[in-house]
């Protein structure tokens, strides 16, 4: 089956500076990468995501890249608030069925 | 108001006692799954449906069953709980059109088996 490994598992920046997180996946048959949000005690949320005909995403302050030949994509987060702080997951499938997600990073940013 | 519901949020049960986590949406979606949270190991999906009387095993459907007879719910049944499933489980739908993969999460269920 899939693996997807994401790296860092903890970044800390400070506010106002970039934050950049990575994930490989080993399926190329793997179409479809989200990225969700986790806050402390809340649900996963989709903030971003992007499908496999596209190499770049972005929605103000969030972007997501994929390089299709290397296996890899990432998540930018430019221009960080503390509100960002919180565990981001990457994640891939095939057309939304199956979903295989990475571990986790938790992202601190420092006012 | 669109939600995912499931019951109960929290569960301290003993080893080998049948239980049921129940998930509930109200929007409509035809993809609805499971996924088990464990620190350190992220989100693992136990089993997916792609529609009623559709399921297929995710990554660790071991100890696990479900069923969707109807649309709206997806109910995790646990047969024989170990403590090795004491975790944070959270269901998810989509409407897993070609429009959108996005999964919508419920609130989470924290079980404790001793």
């Amino acid at each position: 089956g899939e693996n997807v490994e994401q790296h860092p598992s903890t970044l800390s920046v400070q506010e106002g500076d970039s934050a950049v997180i990575k994930c490989t996946y080993s399926d190329s048959a793997s179409n479809y990468f989200p990225w969700y949000k986790q806050e402390l005690g809340k649900r996963p949320q989709l903030i971003i995501d992007i499908r496999s005909n596209v190499g770049e995403k972005k929605d103000q302050r969030i972007a997501v890249t994929l390089n299709k030949t290397a296996k890899h994509f990432s998540l930018h987060i430019t221009e960080t608030q503390p509100e960002d702080s919180a565990v981001y997951f990457c994640a891939a499938s095939i057309y939304g069925n199956q979903f295989y997600f990475g571990t986790g990073t938790s992202l601190t940013v420092i006012p | 108001e669109a939600q995912v519901t499931q019951n109960p949020r929290y569960l301290i049960t003993v080893t080998g006692k049948k239980l049921t986590v129940t998930c509930s949406q109200n929007m409509n979606h035809e993809y609805m799954s499971w996924y088990r949270q464990d620190p350190g190991l992220g989100l693992r999906q136990i089993y997916y449906s792609m529609n009623v009387e559709v399921t297929d095993k995710g990554d660790v459907p071991e100890g696990y069953k479900v069923s969707r007879k109807e649309k709206r719910n997806f109910p995790l049944i646990l047969e024989s709980p170990s403590p090795n499933q004491t975790s944070l489980y959270f269901c998810a739908t989509s409407t897993s059109g070609h429009s959108s993969y996005e999964q919508y999460f419920g609130p989470g269920t924290r079980l404790t088996v001793t």
